[in-house]
């Protein structure tokens, strides 16, 4: 069975930093790109980035982009969402993807909530 | 930035009868390979999302055939012949080219 398991949201104050990780299993891991989308409190779904399975193509909404970083270690089936200089507005569910092809989630975790708040 | 409408933004469904959920893209959604990258996804309360259609018509494994997708180029919709109870929920669709949108979603309920 194809599953993803989100870990490390947290309370963190405005400004600061968190890492989201999130461990695969079912698949063969190092072959497919994954995401991560965020899902603001009571709103709808934000696509946030997308990885290559061999880490080499990277894709970001541009409203993050220089905020966000993913990244995977596909010796651990790990995959990596470090997010910095938080804001109120980062405040989400953050569920990691498999993206099988062109936006294809087929496989969903339940999602990890990060709350930024002073 | 390319957006996704979706319309109506809320629906009341009443069992066994048909629900239609249109999406339209302010971009073409037709790639250079041939295929069109428009997804559907449902959210029911209280989980996760989990898709339902994919490139317009393609049903995800294990999606009930009442579900159906259509559409072309900018102009998507998604239907359910007969609405059942566990069709409650958000329904989004999203573009699968860069940058990956969401539609707003629609609420369907009962």
């Amino acid at each position: 069975e194809v599953q993803v398991v989100e870990s490390g949201g947290d309370l963190v104050q405005p400004g600061g930093s968190l890492k989201l990780s999130c461990v695969g299993s079912g698949f063969t891991f190092r072959s497919e790109w994954l995401g991560w989308v965020r899902q603001a409190p009571g709103k709808g779904l934000e696509w946030v980035a997308s990885l290559s399975g061999d880490g080499r193509r990277i894709d970001y909404v541009d409203s993050l982009k220089g905020r966000f970083i993913i990244s995977r270690d596909n010796a651990r089936n790990s995959f990596y969402l470090q997010m910095n200089s938080l804001r109120d507005e980062d405040t989400a569910i953050y569920y990691c993807v498999r993206d099988v092809a062109f936006g294809r989630f087929d496989s969903w975790g339940q999602g990890t909530l990060v709350t930024v708040s002073s | 930035d390319p957006a996704m409408t979706q319309t109506p933004l809320s629906l009341s469904a009443t069992p066994g009868q048909p629900a239609t959920i249109s999406c339209k893209s302010t971009e073409s959604l037709l790639h250079s390979d041939g295929k069109t990258y428009l997804q559907w996804f449902l959210q029911r309360p209280g989980q996760a999302p989990q898709l339902l259609i994919y490139e317009v018509s393609r049903r995800f494994s294990g999606v009930p055939d009442r579900f159906s997708g259509s559409g072309s180029g900018t102009d998507f919709i998604l239907k359910i012949s007969r609405v059942e109870a566990e069709d409650v929920g958000i329904y989004y669709c999203m573009r699968g080219i860069n940058p990956k949108t969401f539609g707003r979603g629609t609420k369907v309920e009962l």
